[in-house]
């Protein structure tokens, strides 16, 4: 079974450009989670879509930030302008059920350097 | 909202037995613990479910005091492999779960 996808691994921008990033869960997986990671801190919540739906985006700044989920599968998170404060591992996840069987399946990340 | 992990940072021997603690002040549907090493995406350890149910690795083991809200990982005779550092991820009961990760405990276990 083919794990979550993320690209691009590596991104270093300056401050005030825009950026993407992609992710294609698991297939069959309903559920999508993209996290905001910070050096020595612990995942922090952005979005979660319950297929192409948005379910909590409360702590997303939406100012700079947006994500979709079109047609339900792969995601795409976007930050326009970036901060310097945005520099971060942006972890994707997905998970098949809830219950038991609700595990995370979480994506290599990707790395963002804002300069 | 986000729970609370106990110690921050653990160094242990191997062979040497730990536990990391985690708590919330809200009520709980259930408990994810992860493990994640430098540079890696965390990975899966144990879920726990208010009623008992569990599922998770067969060499860590986990408890949950619904009543109390707080979860421990107990990581007996431990290996090398063991270091990283670890996450304990709550969710609560609502319509969509959503879960919310801990600060970490950073474990670093030596020869």
């Amino acid at each position: 079974e083919a794990g979550v996808a993320q690209s691009p691994r590596y991104k270093i921008i300056e401050k005030r450009q825009s950026v993407a990033f992609w992710c294609n869960p698991i297939s069959g997986h309903a559920t999508l989670y993209w996290y905001q990671q910070i050096l020595g801190q612990g995942p922090k919540l952005l979005i979660q879509f319950q297929n192409n739906g948005v379910v909590d985006d409360s702590q997303l700044p939406k100012d700079r930030f947006s994500a979709e989920r079109l047609k339900g599968v792969d995601s795409t998170l976007k930050i326009q302008p970036a901060k310097l404060e945005d520099s971060a591992v942006y972890l994707c996840a997905s998970s098949h059920k809830q219950g038991i069987d609700g595990e995370l399946f979480f994506g290599e990340g990707s790395r963002l350097t804002v300069l | 909202q986000q729970p609370v992990q106990s110690p921050q940072a653990v160094i242990l021997r191997e062979g040497e037995d730990a536990v990391i603690n985690c708590s919330s002040s809200k009520a709980l549907y259930s408990v994810h613990w992860y493990r994640q090493k430098h540079g890696e995406a965390p990975i899966f350890l144990m879920i726990l479910l208010k009623g008992g149910e569990q599922k998770g690795h067969d060499k860590i083991s986990a408890s949950f005091n619904e009543k109390k809200q707080q979860s421990s990982l107990y990581l007996t005779a431990s290996q090398l492999s063991y270091s990283g550092t670890y996450f304990c991820g709550t969710e609560r009961r609502t319509s969509y779960d959503k879960v919310i990760f801990g600060p970490g405990t950073s474990l670093s276990v030596i020869p």
